[in-house]
């Protein structure tokens, strides 16, 4: 069985910075693309940030370039994001997400239960 | 404002057959897979379909999707009160480099 669990959400201020971290098990880690989507108070789904398998590539969404990485530990089976930088617009629950594609995401097929971000002074 | 587009609420009756669509273009829907999803308030989204129209084990089969062209359809028949959620399309944009979700829709089983 798969399971995702992610960690590190928080109250920041704006301009700080938070790394969310995710740890997944139940299947061969390194085979999957990974990727987070966050969902803002009352909004819809938003994609954030991808990698591949191998974490040679890696795609972020316009509004968090230059400001978020996505990395990933195969040796750990873990997920990251590192957020600097932050804004009020990044406030949302943010969804660890396994994917069935390697290099590209193709289809979210596992997600955790997610971790609430909240930028605010 | 999304990329896909999908109707903000649709409703019917217990029982009866609904329709959510998702209109995009040729860098998205019409040259990827499209996946739906379903989300109950608090808690984690649960993939409906991938592949344009394939269901992941154990999603039951009154679950169905197509796809023409730039645009895709989910399908949801023998209606429960269980299924009032928010459905989410998504799929991959070419041109974008970036995973796109419809705005979502809200089902209500009246």
């Amino acid at each position: 069985e798969v399971q995702v669990v992610e960690s590190g959400g928080g109250l920041v201020q704006p301009g700080g910075s938070l790394r969310l971290s995710c740890v997944l098990s139940g299947f061969h880690f390194s085979s999957y693309a990974m990727s987070w989507v966050r969902q803002a108070p009352g909004k819809g789904l938003q994609w954030v940030s991808s990698i591949s398998g191998s974490g040679g590539a890696t795609y972020h969404t316009d509004s968090v370039k230059g400001r978020f990485t996505i990395s990933r530990d195969n040796s750990k089976n873990t997920l990251y994001l590192q957020m600097n930088s932050l804004r009020a617009e990044d406030t949302a629950v943010y969804f660890c997400v396994k994917d069935t594609g390697f290099v590209l995401p193709a289809a979210a097929s596992h997600w955790g239960q997610g971790t609430l971000v909240t930028v605010s002074s | 404002q999304s990329v896909l587009t999908q109707p903000p609420s649709v409703s019917a009756a217990p029982g009866q057959k609904v329709t959510i669509s998702c209109s995009g273009g040729s860098s998205n829907i019409g040259n990827n897979y499209v996946s739906w999803y379903q989300h109950l308030p608090e808690t984690a989204p649960k993939l409906l379909i991938y592949d344009d129209n394939k269901r992941p084990s154990g999603i039951p089969d009154r679950f169905s999707g197509s796809k023409s062209g730039a645009s895709a359809t989910l399908g949801i028949t023998g209606l429960q009160t269980g299924d009032e959620a928010d459905y989410y399309c998504g799929t991959w944009d070419t041109s974008l480099t970036a995973v796109v979700f419809g705005g979502g829709t809200k089902l209500t089983v009246l």
